[in-house]
Formats: structure tokens, sequence, C-alpha cells
């Protein structure tokens, strides 16, 4: 089946500094992938929809300026977390779907640290 | 809004066992439903998946059945396996056809 990538798989980061998030459709073109957000022992929370060539759609209480999301390829999408703080901790994944559209490929997730 | 809730686990069983994980979901209009598995460090595959009432969707062996008069889309299996263990998640896809709303997840421990 249709392959999604994450990088990195983890990271850690100091309080103020920005942390890039890479979400890549191996084998297969999205014009357009969603980023989600899960915390411990919580649901995956929809944060925002990416859209390829246009500007991404925020979920309600996602802060746009602090979540960038760049979808620049039809194969890429970008999530820059900026200024990150200790509250911004969490597993971020990214998701897109081939074919129908209600069957969606997960990337493995990224576990963000800001100390 | 849309919601989905699914029973707490972790459930931990014996090869061979049966299996039912409870979901029910809230929303409006008639959602798809859907049935996630991760396993250890893996991302969410697709495990199976119902778009109408009464719609059975069905993979390896696991089963799930829309009932609308219920709104719930329960997970069984008749006999796990070890490998079978993993965290399932329950998901909806209401507003927007793509967009999914999960449940919390369930963890599912099979033992030898």
């Amino acid at each position: 089946g249709a392959v999604v990538s994450q990088h990195p798989s983890w990271v850690i980061c100091k309080s103020g500094t920005s942390v890039k998030i890479e979400c890549r459709s191996l084998d297969f073109q999205a014009t357009t992938m969603f980023w989600y957000r899960q915390f411990p022992k919580q649901s995956l929370m929809l944060m925002a929809t990416s859209n390829e060539g246009s500007k991404a759609t925020y979920e309600q209480g996602v802060e746009k300026d602090k979540f960038l999301i760049n979808h620049a390829s039809l194969t890429l999408s970008t999530l820059t977390v900026t200024s990150a703080h200790p509250e911004d901790s969490s597993f971020y994944i990214c998701s897109a779907p081939e074919g129908q559209a209600d069957t969606q490929y997960f990337g493995p997730g990224t576990r963000l640290t800001v100390l | 809004g849309d919601s989905v809730t699914q029973m707490e686990g972790p459930v931990t069983l014996s090869e061979e066992a049966f299996l039912t994980i409870n979901c029910t979901y809230t929303a409006t209009g008639y959602p798809s439903l859907f049935w996630y598995v991760q396993y250890p460090g893996e991302g969410l595959q697709l495990l199976l998946k119902a778009t109408k009432a009464d719609d059975k969707g069905s993979n390896k062996g696991f089963e799930a059945t829309y009932r609308k008069e219920t709104t719930s889309f329960h997970l069984e299996k008749g006999s796990v396996q070890v490998s079978d263990s993993a965290v399932y998640f329950c998901a909806l896809s209401g507003k927007g056809y793509s967009t999914l709303t999960f449940g919390k997840g369930t963890m599912l421990l099979v033992s030898p």
C-alpha cells in the first residue's frame, strides 16, 4: 500500500526555538495532507489541512502563526512549530489520502519535546 | 460536534480468545466509520471501514457492523493472536469527506 514518511521521528529542542517536521508521500501524490496532534492517552486531534499550492486550513483553536504549514509539492508538506514552548510537546502525525478520499495513509509520527 | 467514544484499555487477552472493543459515536448526518490499527513503532493503518448503516467491514479476521440504531461500530475477532497486539482507533468521517474524528484508542495486549 501507499507509504507516508515523517522526519524526524523524534526531536528535542530548547524553548523559543523553531522546529520543522516533514511529511512525505513516498509512492503517490497528495494534493491534500492532514496534520494531527496526539497527547498521551488522548485522541488524535486534527490541527490543519495542508493544500498543495494554497494556504492551509486550520481547525478552530489552532494558532496558524505558531504552526506554519507549507505544502510545497505534491509529495511534501512541512509543519514548523515556531517559538516552541514546553506546552507544544506532543506527538505530531500526518496523513494523506490516496485515490479514494476516505482512505488515508498515516506517517509514523514525530515526538517533539520542548525543554 | 462529532465525537467517538471507545472503551479504555489496555485489553489483555490470551491467544485464541474472543475480542470485542466497543465504539460508539455522535455525528450529524450519515458518517463513514473506520477502525485503524497502530502497531508498535509504526503509523496508523486502515483495518476496516463501513460507509452506511448495516454494512459490515472485515479484514484479517476482524469485523465491525455499522449500527445506526445504537450508533455503534464495535470491533470483534473470534480468535486473537499475539501479532494482533497493537492500539486500535475507532474513527468517523463526517464533515468533509476526508476529515477524521478519532476515539482515544484502545491498547490490546495478547499473551501466548
